[in-house]
């Protein structure tokens, strides 16, 4: 079964911090991967994608890694704000018709 | 970048009634379009596939009688929630693509919260 995993469920870390989500998925055979942010009561923003030939992508604080042997990827920020604070979500496509499997995602919380 | 707008952000009814939910892309033309469902503290769940010009495709366990979607052209498809209940109340997104690329990304709307009572 294809299923993605995210640890932690909740993180909390003080303004300025560097820190790291975690995301796991079963079958390394993907095509791609997604991050995004969910506001509290609103839509996705896509922050990042990583195509399977892919090992990283980078987008100003932001930095995903993606391995898929280990069926695994991290998303990563620098330098950390208020303003970050949003949970977010790991997302695989396995079939090439868009169907994200989504992890149940992060809640970050940075404390100014 | 690639804009999708889904209405009503909100929406109240009462339970026996249909409500209707709007997805449209804004900027591009989406040949396919993904409806999501989010109770919650959980994940996103695919409910459905719309593609323009034919029927959905339903994942397992949704009942297509009473997720009514349309995609009637390439930048809007349409949701209906019939007969609504109280166990349907939830967070729908929607989707779309603006390439028929697993290359490019998903952009998604702002969500709709459905309440029936």
């Amino acid at each position: 079964k294809q299923e993605v995993t995210q640890i932690p469920a909740a993180l909390s870390v003080p303004e300025g911090e560097n820190l790291v989500l975690n995301c796991s998925f079963t079958d390394s055979a993907i095509y791609n991967l997604q991050w995004f942010r969910q506001d509290p009561g609103k839509g996705l923003t896509s922050l990042l994608l990583i195509q399977s030939s892919q090992r990283e992508q980078t987008s100003g604080r932001l930095n995903a890694s993606l391995d898929k042997s280990s069926g695994r990827s991290t998303l990563y920020i620098a330098a950390s704000q208020p303003g970050d604070s949003a949970t977010y979500l790991c997302a695989v496509e396995w079939r090439s018709q868009g169907n994200l499997i989504f992890g149940k995602g992060t809640k970050l919380s940075v404390k100014p | 970048g690639a804009v999708v707008s889904q209405h009503p952000s909100r929406v109240i009814c009462k339970s026996g009634t249909s409500v209707k939910i709007e997805c449209r892309s804004l900027d591009f033309q989406a040949t396919t379009m993904f409806w999501y469902r989010q109770f919650p503290k959980q994940s996103l769940m695919l409910m459905a596939t719309s593609n323009e010009g034919s029927k959905a495709t339903y994942e397992q366990g949704v009942e297509k009688d009473k997720f009514l979607i349309n995609h009637a052209s390439l930048t809007l498809s349409t949701l209906t929630v019939t007969s609504a209940h109280p166990e349907d109340s939830s967070f729908y997104i929607c989707s779309a693509r603006g390439e028929s690329s697993y290359t490019s990304p998903l952009h998604f709307g702002n969500g709709t919260r459905l309440t029936v009572t």
